[in-house]
């Protein structure tokens, strides 16, 4: 299982919205609303962001959404700020009854 | 509140096992999958598995099947993932977390370190 396709990084200004793809194939991210996003700071383990294409956990800033069309998921964070400066995730489950990681983008606030 | 407690870093020889465990808080431990996640260092996330905590059962990636084990003791809400033939290219930090309900993974243990090296 080949890993979902993220840009390497993505950046922006304070209070600008960026957007994150994750490209799979019709074996996952197209074929299943079970699409994941992780933040991750240097050092510290996974934080879920969002669940199931476009749901945010208690606690997680409406800042966050996610969306999909085809075999595309996307990641969108408005109003950036300095503290949503780390690596992001995508993840999704697939035919094989197994899970895959997207590649990874880098956040950077300029 | 939720949270998964994870056994101390390890350093081990190439040919070597491993045995790192994750111990469950905060809620019903048999009520949810614990899966296993990887991340060598400067890399991205490697899903390696799952396991049902009520039955035993799991579900391992291609690419480990052969080389790994998860097990549970719910006794101490408790699980453990064991990886053998170690190589070098194994040195990572090795997660687990618990599913949450198809297809996500909250939380997350804070990692454990195992460097394979002569």
């Amino acid at each position: 299982q080949s890993a979902l396709t993220q840009p390497a990084s993505v950046s922006g200004s304070p209070g600008q919205a960026i957007t994150i793809s994750c490209t799979g194939s019709s074996s996952d991210v197209g074929s299943y609303n079970y699409v994941s996003w992780y933040q991750q700071h240097p050092g510290k383990a996974p934080k879920l962001m969002i669940y199931e294409v476009s749901n945010r956990p208690s606690g997680v800033s409406n800042r966050f959404s996610g969306s999909k069309s085809g075999n595309t998921a996307s990641l969108t964070i408005s109003g950036l700020q300095a503290e949503d400066e780390a690596d992001y995730y995508c993840s999704s489950y697939t035919s094989s009854n197994s899970y895959v990681f997207g590649t990874g983008t880098k956040v950077t606030v300029l | 509140q939720v949270s998964l407690l994870q056994s101390g870093a390890e350093v081990k020889k190439p040919g070597a096992s491993v045995k790192v465990s994750c111990e469950a808080f905060g809620y019903t431990f048999t009520v949810s999958y614990i899966h296993w996640v990887r991340q060598a260092p400067g890399q991205g996330l490697e899903w390696m598995g799952w396991i049902n905590p009520n039955f035993g059962g799991t579900n391992y990636g291609q690419k480990f099947q052969g080389r790994v084990t998860m097990t549970t003791d719910t006794s101490m809400n408790t699980a453990y993932m064991e990886l053998s033939s170690l190589r070098s290219d194994d040195t990572a930090v090795y997660y687990c977390a618990r599913a949450g309900g198809r297809s996500w993974f909250d939380p997350w243990g804070q990692g454990t370190l195992v460097t394979v090296s002569s």
